[in-house]
């Protein structure tokens, strides 16, 4: 079974903070995903990475960076917290268009 | 207008019984489709997808109308444990990407 595992269930931050959360998967995909989910907006594509140190910015890249320096870890960067960005934040990979794994999620909450 | 739009529920269904909900995209070029499943809490993941010909899995059946521009799931015999939320995802309903829909919320009771 294809595993995506997130570094931090729950954390908490402050405003101005710098943030990263990581996210490891282990099926060799190509294709990972970074993606936010909030009640009555659904889930909204942050980044996105096609291939190693490639990345595409997604609906919502504001605020938010990423970086992905090998093929199975991509990482989330929120260089200083804001409020606004109290979230869960969902990581996926996939290999084919549409068939996503995602990991556990990182709930996070900005103080 | 939302380039997928679904019915957020809930859908309160006796268990047994069946229920079916459709999910509707606005760009008649979009390509793919598909059906994930989220429990409360916790992250989505694939149910099926979605094919030209309609598919079946089990209790579960989708059907793709590109006439009319939706995608259907439909549960037979629910179970309590189908309580969830399921989502649509449709790929290049908004340029080359997938775009999720807000969930439609189903909850089988006794």
């Amino acid at each position: 079974d294809v595993k995506v595992t997130q570094s931090s269930r729950y954390l908490v931050k402050r405003t101005g903070e710098k943030v990263f959360l990581e996210c490891v998967q282990d099926m060799d995909h190509e294709n990972m995903f970074w993606y936010r989910q909030d009640p009555g907006l659904g889930l909204r594509l942050i980044y996105f990475s096609y291939d190693v140190k490639m990345k595409e910015k997604g609906d919502i890249p504001e605020g938010y960076s990423v970086s992905r320096e090998k093929k199975e870890r991509f990482s989330l960067i929120l260089e200083s917290a804001s409020t606004n960005q109290t979230s869960m934040y969902l990581c996926a990979s996939s290999r084919a268009p549409g068939e996503l794994f995602f990991g556990e999620g990182s709930r996070l909450t900005v103080l | 207008r939302k380039e997928v739009e679904q019915d957020p529920g809930p859908f309160n269904v006796p268990e047994g019984a069946t229920v079916a909900f459709n999910c509707t995209y606005s760009n008649s070029a979009s390509q793919s489709f598909f059906w994930y499943r989220q429990d409360c809490r916790k992250e989505p993941k694939l149910l099926m997808s979605v094919y030209s010909s309609g598919n079946e899995d089990g209790r579960f059946t989708a059907q793709l109308n590109r006439a009319s521009q939706y995608i259907s799931l439909l549960i037979r015999d629910s179970k309590l444990s189908d309580s969830a939320t399921y989502l649509c995802v449709v790929n290049g309903a908004a340029g080359n990407k997938l775009t999720f829909g807000g969930g439609t919320r189903v909850l089988v009771k006794p």
